[in-house]
């Protein structure tokens, strides 16, 4: 099935330092939605773009959805060990209608956050 | 957030059973829900959309015949792996919306075909 490239792969990191990663796509997407995913665990919803160029915050974390509809990035400031995860981004193409349309989903981003 | 649950959290079961899995929509009513598998180490890959009241849509390369899905009411749907195998053994993932484009997921079942 059709999957998102998310970059970086990995990333090792001490705590405190930013974190960025990045999602791009050849086709165009109307939803960005960034997911974390703990193992063993469903992923949980961080944050959900809606428009080209929206720059979303919820706490720490803080996304954008690229103006070509193409692309998004996430940045977490600050990293706690908490942060350690899997993250990935998903894109949506809504047609509309009330109906929910499936989600595309990122290779995902591997966080490791050393104390 | 809006709460999805699954149940069982994990799974063993022999080679040739039948395993079935559930997806609730605790607080709220969900026409569509869907269901993921997801490989060690691998993204979460679409299977298929359960449609309430309706016959479900399957991916490409996803055996209808093998993976079940009913979807009775619109707080739960069902996914059953018919006579599974060891390639089966994956990681199964559900989701459900409260809203026509967000996506709350379940946490996810644990199978372990022998």
């Amino acid at each position: 099935g059709q999957q998102l490239n998310q970059s970086p792969q990995s990333m090792f990191i001490q705590e405190g330092e930013d974190v960025s990663m990045n999602c791009t796509s050849s086709s165009i997407f109307n939803t960005w939605l960034w997911y974390k995913q703990d193992p063993g665990e469903g992923p949980v919803l961080l944050i959900a773009l809606y428009k080209a160029g929206e720059l979303t915050s919820n706490g720490r974390l803080t996304a954008q959805f690229g103006i070509t509809r193409k692309d998004s990035f996430l940045n977490i400031s600050a990293s706690i060990p908490s942060d350690v995860g899997i993250y990935f981004c998903a894109g949506q193409r809504v047609t509309g209608g009330g109906a929910t349309n499936k989600l595309i989903f990122g290779t995902g981003t591997l966080l490791a956050v050393q104390p | 957030g809006a709460v999805v649950s699954q149940h069982p959290s994990r799974v063993i079961c022999k080679s040739g059973t039948s395993v079935k899995i559930e997806c609730r929509s605790l607080d709220f009513q969900a026409t569509t829900m869907f269901w993921y598998r997801q490989f060690p180490k691998q993204s979460l890959m679409l299977m298929a959309t359960s449609n309430e009241g309706s016959k479900a849509t399957y991916e490409q390369g996803v055996e209808k015949d093998k993976f079940l899905i009913n979807h009775a009411s619109l707080t739960l749907s069902t996914l059953t792996v018919t006579s599974a195998h060891p390639e089966d053994s994956s990681f199964y993932i559900c989701s459900a919306n409260p809203a026509a484009d967000t996506q709350y997921f379940g946490p996810g079942t644990r199978l372990t075909v022998l």
